[in-house]
């Protein structure tokens, strides 16, 4: 079965320092990996995607992914952290599954960001 | 672009008491599904559908149904709420390849007393 694992709860970083949110996935076939942020009582907002092709994924709010096959990780990280990026991360990766091949999300546990002044 | 909307934000239910919570979506995508949201656990699949018709379930499905009779509607019932079933919900909606971003609705807060 598909998987993602979020192994920090809580990460905690200062304003102006990079932040990196861990994620390491398991799939049988090619992995479809993205990650969402959520901000407090909101729905989830797309934030990049890996599909193929570059390890270095760039997306929205100046957050970027580094693909690691070897690893099995898709690592989320920023160059310089603002206390406007605390929310809850998630982790996701995509595959057919079910009765009807339904491209189904499997969610990570999410990790919490908390960027301190 | 409305994108996906979702009624009620907030809902109170005594145990056994039944309601539906709505989806919509003005993106024509195929796929839309619901999520619970609970602590700890990230999101979980209770139903889903690929289309008009044509619904399945997901990881948590029990006390829940759903049917599709357009595109844009995608309404999740609770037959007889549970405390169990406190939790937030969302609602989501894509196109059909693996590669394709879902977009989230705001959710619905529901608490079961």
């Amino acid at each position: 079965a598909q998987s993602v694992a979020q192994p920090e709860d809580q990460v905690n970083v200062a304003e102006g320092n990079p932040l990196t949110v861990k994620c390491t996935y398991s799939v049988s076939g090619n992995p479809y990996l993205f990650w969402y942020v959520q901000y407090p009582n909101r729905g989830l907002q797309f934030l990049l995607k890996y599909i193929t092709g570059d390890n270095l994924v760039k997306g929205s709010y100046g957050f970027e992914a580094e693909f690691n096959k070897s690893q099995t990780s898709f690592h989320l990280k920023k160059p310089s952290a603002l206390v406007s990026d605390s929310a809850l991360y998630f982790c996701a990766v995509r595959d057919l599954e079910g009765l009807y091949n339904f491209n189904k999300f499997y969610f990570g546990s999410g990790t919490k960001l908390n960027v301190k002044p | 672009n409305a994108g996906v909307t979702q009624t009620p934000k907030f809902q109170v239910l005594k145990t056994g008491q039944s309601m539906t919570l709505q989806c919509a979506q003005d993106m024509n995508h195929e796929y839309m599904s619901w999520y619970r949201q609970d602590p700890g656990m990230g999101l979980r699949l209770i139903h889903y559908s690929v289309g008009a018709g044509i619904t399945d379930q997901g990881e948590v499905p029990n006390g829940y149904n759903v049917s599709r009779s357009t595109t844009e509607d995608f309404p999740l019932r609770l037959l007889s709420a549970a405390p169990s079933q406190t939790s937030v919900y969302f609602c989501a909606s894509s196109y059909s390849g693996v590669w394709e971003t879902q977009y989230f609705g705001p959710g619905t807060r529901l608490l079961v007393l």
